[in-house]
């Protein structure tokens, strides 16, 4: 079946630095969702990209989706203590109900 | 709204014994998954109804498990008889249709020793 990777799998950051994980599928998407699980939480919906090389803020977090709807990414800006957690990209596999997710990236963030 | 509502938060039980999570969705959300969470395979889409019809049960492990969505209200993940594999954190979601993001619940999380 379809699958949805995303690198890195772990990310380690000092707070004020900045921060990107990357979603990528072999095929075509018709969109790209993306979720953020603190840790011992449960996922929490920010966003849904659908058009071609759209790009969505906000306030730090900056979204894009690639020209080939293939890709997408996820920038922080200047992160915080509270941006730590895992991060999630999810896609409509197969009929547009079903969400697979994919790896995730944990962020942690240290002072 | 209450948001979606799973019950029990915590179950520890002995292999063998059957165990059964409990998820009431949002009001008005057509859509209910059940998905369960480990280090191992991550997040993994067990089955999902729409309009309380199960759609597609082919993330099921095995005979095991089973889901029932009797009324729009409630739905039930219910594993018999319980392996210690089976522990994971157990998520009930709920959408309002394609194209909406998905509302997690607190999730299960179950232990079988």
């Amino acid at each position: 079946g379809q699958q949805v990777m995303q690198i890195p799998q772990y990310q380690h950051v000092q707070e004020g630095e900045d921060f990107t994980t990357y979603c990528n599928s072999s095929t075509t998407l018709s969109n790209i969702q993306w979720y953020k699980q603190r840790p011992g939480g449960h996922p929490v919906f920010l966003i849904q990209l659908v058009k071609s090389g759209e790009v969505k803020k906000q306030k730090r977090l900056t979204f894009q989706f690639g020209e080939a709807k293939k890709n997408s990414s996820l920038h922080i800006t200047a992160t915080q203590t509270t941006d730590v957690g895992t991060y999630f990209c999810a896609a409509n596999t197969g009929t547009a109900s079903k969400l697979t997710f994919g790896t995730g990236t944990r962020l942690q963030v240290t002072l | 709204d209450a948001g979606v509502i799973q019950s029990p938060r915590h179950e520890v039980t002995e292999m063998g014994q059957e165990v059964t999570l409990r998820c009431k969705p949002i009001s008005g959300h057509d859509y209910l998954f059940w998905y369960r969470q480990t280090m191992m395979r991550g997040l993994e889409l067990l089955i999902y109804f729409n309009n309380n019809v199960p759609i597609d049960d082919s993330g099921m492990p095995e005979d095991r498990f089973s889901a029932k969505m009797p009324n729009a209200s409630f739905s039930t993940l219910k594993i018999q008889p319980s392996e210690p594999r089976d522990s994971a954190v157990y998520f009930c979601a709920s959408r309002a249709g394609p194209g909406y993001g998905y509302t997690f619940g607190s999730g299960t999380r179950l232990t079988v020793v």
